[in-house]
Order: structure tokens, then C-alpha cells, then sequence
């Protein structure tokens, strides 16, 4: 069955610093990928898509990677701040389904 | 612009009773997804439907679900005769067409339900 993983642990790390997020998935074949954050007792907010034809996506401080070979993205953040913590959600997507199928989410704490 | 709007943000049940969650999607937004996620986990899809039609409900338990989105006013969850296992936040995505690469989702900030 379609699996996607996200690292469960949270993910600490000081101000300033770049923070990476990990996204693997197996059985499956995404035409794209999406990230999304989601802050305690909200919806998630739509960050950055990637295409499966696309290798990297930058969007102001945060960068995406997208490799179908090893069926993995990675998702960016560079000179980290205290309001960049939040959970970081990835989701697939095709183009024959009309649905997203998300990951377990991964917390990031940035310490000032 | 208002967002996706849900209510009630909490709603607590007894076993056995039923429960309605609503949601409003953006303004021009004719396509929403209702999603479910328990602590600790991630978003699990339960359906996907456009005005007046269950597109996709894959997700959604066979038993005791049901989903709507009428005409007019807001798409509606309902869960019936509660039970424990209920409990969870439910929230709603719109997109004004079916998601895709040019079209993500914009979520509402969830209804939680907590079953007693």
C-alpha cells in the first residue's frame, strides 16, 4: 500500500541555523508534492510545490527537492528563526486521483 | 477574503449521539475535501466532494458517515451514534478545482470532537 514518512522524531535546532525535513514515500508515482505547515490548534497552510519534473523549488528562505529515484523530497529551511517552529507536513499528489495523501507531519523547534 | 470557515472549532458528544460538522468553504471554491487526524498522526482523506456530488469517498467509514455538499450553504459532516474512537480533529480543504499541481488546498482550522 502507499506509505509516506516523515521523521516522527521533532527535529531541534538553533537560531540561524538551516533545518531539513525528510519526506520518503513507496508505492507510489506522484506527478507532484506539496508542503504544508500547520501551527498548534490550526489548519495547514500551503508552502511549496514541486513537480515531478522538477529537481528543486525555492520560495524565499525555504527550498524544496524532489528525487523520484530514491523517492524522497527534502524540504529547506535556511537562517532558521523561533517563529519558523511549527509541524511540517508533505503530501502527494497524481494526476488520476483528485486527492492528497499526507504524511504524519514533522515538528521543528528552533531555539533562539 | 474570508478563509475556509468550520464550525463548531469543539464539539463534545456522548456515545450514541450524532454529530455535525459544517464547513464553509473560500468564496468561489466549488471542490472540498474533508480530512480526519488523531494525535500524533497525519491527515488521513476521508472525502472529496463538488457541489452536490460525493466524487471520491474512499476514505470515509462504510457505517455510521455520511457527507454532503448541497447547492446552497455549507458542505456538512455527519457522524452518527458516536463512539470513543470518533474523537479526533476533522478538518475541511477547498480549492476552486480539483486539486492538483496548480491548485492546492486551503484548509479551515478544524472542528475537534471529543466523544465521552
Amino acid at each position: 500500500s502507499q506509505k509516506i514518512e516523515q521523521n516522527s522524531e521533532a527535529l531541534n535546532i538553533q537560531e540561524g541555523k538551516t533545518a531539513t525535513l525528510t519526506c520518503n514515500y513507496t508505492n507510489y508515482s506522484p506527478a507532484y508534492l506539496q508542503w504544508y505547515r500547520q501551527d498548534p490548534g490550526r489548519g495547514p497552510v500551503f508552502l511549496l510545490l514541486i513537480r515531478e519534473n522538477e529537481k528543486e523549488k525555492r520560495k524565499e528562505r525555504l527550498k524544496v527537492t524532489f528525487d523520484t529515484t530514491l523517492k524522497q523530497s527534502l524540504f529547506h529551511i535556511t537562517a532558521s528563526q523561533p517563529a519558523d517552529s511549527a509541524t511540517y507536513l508533505c503530501a502527494l499528489g497524481s494526476s488520476n486521483t483528485g486527492k492528497l495523501i499526507f504524511g504524519q507531519g514533522t515538528t521543528l523547534q528552533v531555539k533562539p | 477574503n474570508a478563509g475556509v470557515m468550520q464550525n463548531p472549532r469543539h464539539l463534545v458528544r456522548r456515545r450514541g449521539q450524532e454529530a455535525r460538522l459544517r464547513c464553509s468553504p473560500m468564496k468561489g471554491h466549488s471542490h472540498v475535501y474533508w480530512y480526519r487526524q488523531l494525535p500524533e498522526e497525519g491527515l488521513k482523506f476521508m472525502v472529496y466532494l463538488q457541489k452536490e456530488n460525493i466524487i471520491d469517498e474512499s476514505g470515509m467509514p462504510k457505517e455510521r458517515f455520511s457527507a454532503e455538499f448541497p447547492k446552497e450553504g455549507p458542505s456538512i459532516l455527519r457522524i452518527q451514534q458516536v463512539v470513543r474512537g470518533d474523537s479526533a480533529a476533522y478538518f475541511c480543504a477547498s480549492s476552486p478545482n480539483r486539486v492538483s499541481m496548480n491548485s492546492p488546498l486551503h484548509f479551515g482550522n478544524g472542528t475537534r470532537l471529543t466523544v465521552t
